[in-house]
């Protein structure tokens, strides 16, 4: 599984753009790149997925360059509810065990 | 919408006591993972099975950890005997396939407090 790195934490002020980046130099051909976030005392939650250039839903958008040594979760306008940590998984997309969450980035929204 | 369904949510117990967790996961998701969260930490992968299989429990303590999924529904992990150590939230979530594309729903969580 390629290895991922992210900043441990990032703060932002409401209503601004938040961009997280995860490099993962050594990503495969056939790895994906998966976002979760997690609130305190909740489960994961699924954001975002994509394979290259870039993946837009109603949450956030993900950026991928063309080399796929990182990517970007852009979240536009973030709020207070926004506050949480932010996983970036690598890995193939089908059959594959053992997704690795890492420590994650903890985002804080200040009001 | 459909839930992963978890209990208990919250557990108290007394090292060298046995402790059990249910999950009840989403109707035909095949593919069913036990993690533990530690504060502070992301969750770490105890097992994963693919219906009633188990196709990854390297990360599982095997000496006081068990996990089974008799019939490929509900599972139950076990832990006997508890140690301080294992107090941390338990994770369970459920796909309908194996690999990251499959979108993983997890539930509310366990959290284990060993005195």
């Amino acid at each position: 599984l390629a290895k991922t790195t992210q900043p441990i934490s990032m703060d932002s002020y409401e209503g601004q753009e938040v961009n997280i980046t995860c490099s993962h130099n050594n990503i495969a051909t056939n790895d994906y790149i998966t976002w979760y976030q997690q609130f305190p005392s909740q489960g994961p939650r699924f954001i975002i997925q994509g394979y290259k250039t870039k993946v837009t839903n109603e949450v956030a958008s993900l950026f991928i360059p063309a080399d796929r040594k990182s990517s970007t979760l852009s979240l536009p306008r973030v709020s207070l509810s926004d506050t949480a940590v932010y996983y970036c998984l690598v890995g193939p997309g089908w059959g594959a065990n053992n997704l690795f969450f890492g420590t994650g980035t903890r985002l804080t929204v200040i009001p | 919408e459909a839930e992963v369904a978890q209990s208990p949510r919250y557990k108290i117990t007394e090292k060298s006591q046995a402790v059990a967790f249910w999950c009840d996961p989403i109707s035909g998701h095949a593919t069913l993972y036990w993690y533990r969260q530690i504060l502070g930490q992301g969750p770490e992968l105890l097992v994963q099975f693919q219906d009633e299989s188990v196709v990854d429990d390297s990360q599982l303590p095997k000496d006081r950890f068990s996990a089974e999924r008799l019939k490929g529904v509900d599972s139950t992990l076990k832990i006997q005997p508890a140690e301080l150590g294992d107090s941390a939230m338990y994770l369970c979530a459920s796909s309908r396939g194996t690999g990251i594309s499959y979108e993983q729903y997890f539930g509310p969580g366990t959290r284990l407090t060993v005195t």
